[in-house]
């Protein structure tokens, strides 16, 4: 049983804002919502990590509704740059590190 | 502090020869994390590793692939008898504890 699920594929423009929804249903009390970033041939890089409610960065906001069954990466003002795949993960709590990685969503941004 | 590195960059290896990929972690990290991926596809988990201790191979195909992660020195993840399907790239990942990991720039194995 797959323990997140994104959408495959996601298009954007270049000064939008996107937001890729990722499901946990099955979301423990002790786990974190964690997301990454990948560009071809290189390893993924971290975002964002959150429990609960909303995290913001210098890169992204996270966004967790109460039940955390789901969670929400929120992209603001995109550019070319920002096309890759984005993976969420749940399982990374203070005393396990389930790093499985889901199948991720391709973001494409456009011009 | 360095990052995470990871030695070879590209290993290429005939059909039934051994792969030795390693894996230095940043410093003061005692977690280690191996992936494998096949081009277009996603991260598939193989190995969690603290010193010298496998904490889950639930990844690892039960025969061929080993990996450790000695008290001193990088981690290896260590192919006997490659074949051809054993070709992808492969992620090693460190952490300190259970905040954001750090991954390497990976090792593209081609068997041949």
């Amino acid at each position: 049983l797959a323990k997140t699920t994104q959408p495959i594929s996601m298009d954007s423009y270049e000064g939008q804002e996107v937001n890729i929804t990722c499901s946990h249903n099955n979301i423990a009390t002790n786990d974190y919502i964690t997301w990454y970033q990948q560009f071809p041939s290189q390893g993924p890089r971290f975002i964002i990590q959150g429990y609960k409610t909303k995290v913001t960065n210098e890169v992204a906001s996270l966004f967790i509704p109460a039940d955390r069954k789901s969670s929400t990466l929120s992209l603001p003002r995109v550019s070319l740059s920002d096309t890759a795949v984005y993976y969420c993960l749940v399982g990374v709590s203070y005393n396990n590190n389930d790093m499985r990685f889901g199948a991720g969503t391709r973001l494409t941004v456009k011009p | 502090n360095a990052g995470v590195m990871q030695n070879p960059r590209h290993l290429v290896r005939r059909r039934g020869q051994e792969a030795r990929l390693r894996c230095s972690p940043m410093k003061g990290h005692s977690h280690v994390y191996w992936y494998r991926q096949l081009p277009e596809e996603g991260l598939k988990f193989m190995v969690y590793l603290q010193k010298e201790n496998i904490i889950d191979e639930s990844g690892m195909p039960k025969e061929r692939f080993s990996a450790e992660f000695p008290k001193e020195g990088p981690s290896i993840l260590r192919i006997q008898q490659v074949v051809r399907g054993d070709s992808a790239a492969y992620f090693c990942a460190s952490s300190r504890d259970t905040s954001e990991a750090f991954f390497g720039q990976g090792t593209r194995l081609t068997v041949v």
